[in-house]
């Protein structure tokens, strides 16, 4: 079935840098964007970072632009987030998520992977 | 960037209810806007897109409408699994915007 897992979460300490992995399995991962959306403790869901299905276009929300990097190996099926100079307000639990396109809604998510910057 | 006001926060319905969750744009996100579902400890789910095309599997009891500013997410007769977190989100322009959430909780 259709299914995204993701991976590599934890604890890091402030300034320090972490990567968070998507698989995916089910689909065919190479011909659809790719998001990775976050939610803070007790707190709603904020977009993060979008990659188009060939990897050549990126958007970032204003606050980890410069400092997250979204990629993606589509002979492995998987989604990645690279995190450097990682702040206490990163912290939060990180889904990845499936959309059609760039700009459109985000149809399947993962069970999502916690990050706490402490 | 466009900001999505959801309203109210909190909605206690009791079960077999309607319920009516409404989602403000700050400026005409067209029709533009989706809808999710989270329960404690999951991940959200697709309910509608398009403002009004309920996404494949979600009951017939969801509905969404509206366009421009104004959206509304109506449940027409609350079942237990109903009680939840709902959240709309944008995607006419960048930064994609998610509302604060409205949960719906047993009266």
């Amino acid at each position: 079935q259709v299914q995204l897992v993701e991976s590599g979460g934890g604890v890091v300490q402030p300034g320090r840098s972490l990567r968070l992995s998507c698989t995916a399995s089910g689909f065919s991962f190479n011909r659809h964007a790719m998001h990775w959306v976050r939610q803070a403790p007790g707190k709603g869901l904020q977009w993060v970072a979008v990659i188009s299905y060939d990897g050549y276009n990126e958007y970032y929300t204003d606050s980890v632009k410069g400092r997250f990097t979204i990629s993606r190996d589509n002979f492995k099926n998987t989604l990645y987030l690279q995190m450097i100079s990682m702040r206490p307000e990163d912290t939060a639990v990180y889904y990845c998520a499936r959309g059609n396109s760039v700009r459109v809604w985000m149809d399947v998510w993962g069970q999502g992977t916690t990050v706490t910057v402490s | 960037e466009i900001l999505m006001t959801q309203s109210p926060a909190t909605l206690s319905v009791s079960p077999g209810e309607r319920a009516t969750l409404s989602c403000r744009a700050s400026q005409s996100v067209y029709n533009n806007l989706a809808w999710y579902q989270q329960k404690p400890g999951q991940a959200p789910r697709l309910l509608i897109y398009g403002a009004s095309t309920r996404a494949t599997g979600i009951p017939a009891r969801f509905s969404g409408s509206g366009s421009g500013t104004e959206f509304t997410l109506t449940i027409s007769s609350l079942q237990s699994e109903d009680f939840a977190v709902y959240y709309c989100q944008h995607y006419n322009d960048w930064p994609l915007i998610f509302g604060g959430g409205t949960k719906v909780d047993i009266k």
